[in-house]
């Protein structure tokens, strides 16, 4: 059994660019959540998708959106970067899109925004 | 509307003694709750979830919780620290009412002293 695989490990990117993130979900899950993390804080819930839909969104703006394929893979994609967004970024996959299933979570992208 | 506070940003324990890492939560609705560990530079792990079965949650590695929904706590103890449980830890909170939503508290770094 495959867990959560994310990529890439590290990015660096300048203030105004645009970023994707990827995230592969543990065999027989169909539903993927992503969270930034930012240094010595708690992770944030930005959005799930569950089964391709988007299942439940965070206090993020637009500029952060996302997309989940028929493999139940995933994409984060931040437009506009801005020097706040320099943070950890996980997915966790879990089936049934639900509040009380268990997450099981990736190793993480680190972003950096010069 | 949900929130979470961990109480205590640092807790330090002796290798051998109680740990207890508090967590109190407000939520709309009946909460899932969880508790997750976070290793230096990779992604969460599940210790325990609650999801209104025993309000005695037994987890990995020793680490139990109660729900007590009168003092709004799910507070984290193992009886016996070891030098391995030297972490990140984060309380989180869940619904699924209207779409899935999760907070995640801002975490307690356990130190363990020989």
């Amino acid at each position: 059994e495959t867990g959560v695989t994310q990529s890439p490990t590290h990015l660096i990117k300048t203030r105004g660019q645009q970023v994707t993130l990827r995230c592969s979900s543990q065999s027989g899950h169909n539903t993927v959540s992503w969270y930034q993390q930012a240094l010595g804080q708690g992770p944030q819930f930005i959005f799930q998708y569950y089964r391709e839909e988007e299942n439940g969104r965070g206090n993020f703006p637009p500029r952060f959106s996302g997309l989940q394929f028929p493999n139940y893979s995933s994409e984060l994609n931040v437009n506009a970067l801005e020097l706040d967004d320099s943070a950890l970024y996980l997915c966790a996959s879990s089936f049934g899109g639900l509040g009380g299933d268990t997450q099981y979570f990736g190793p993480g992208t680190r972003l950096t925004v010069l | 509307a949900q929130s979470v506070t961990q109480l205590g940003s640092h807790v330090s324990v002796s290798e051998g003694a109680l740990v207890l890492l508090r967590c109190n939560y407000s939520s709309s609705v009946p909460p899932y709750l969880f508790w997750y560990v976070q290793y230096p530079n990779q992604g969460l792990q599940l210790l325990l979830k609650y999801t209104s079965a025993a309000t005695l949650v037994k987890g990995i590695n020793g680490f139990e919780a109660e729900f007590k929904k009168s003092e709004t706590s799910f507070h984290l103890t193992k009886p016996s620290a070891h030098m391995s449980d030297a972490a990140e830890y984060f309380c989180a909170v869940s619904e699924d009412t209207g779409g899935f939503k999760t907070i995640f508290g801002a975490g307690t770094r356990l130190f363990v002293k020989a």
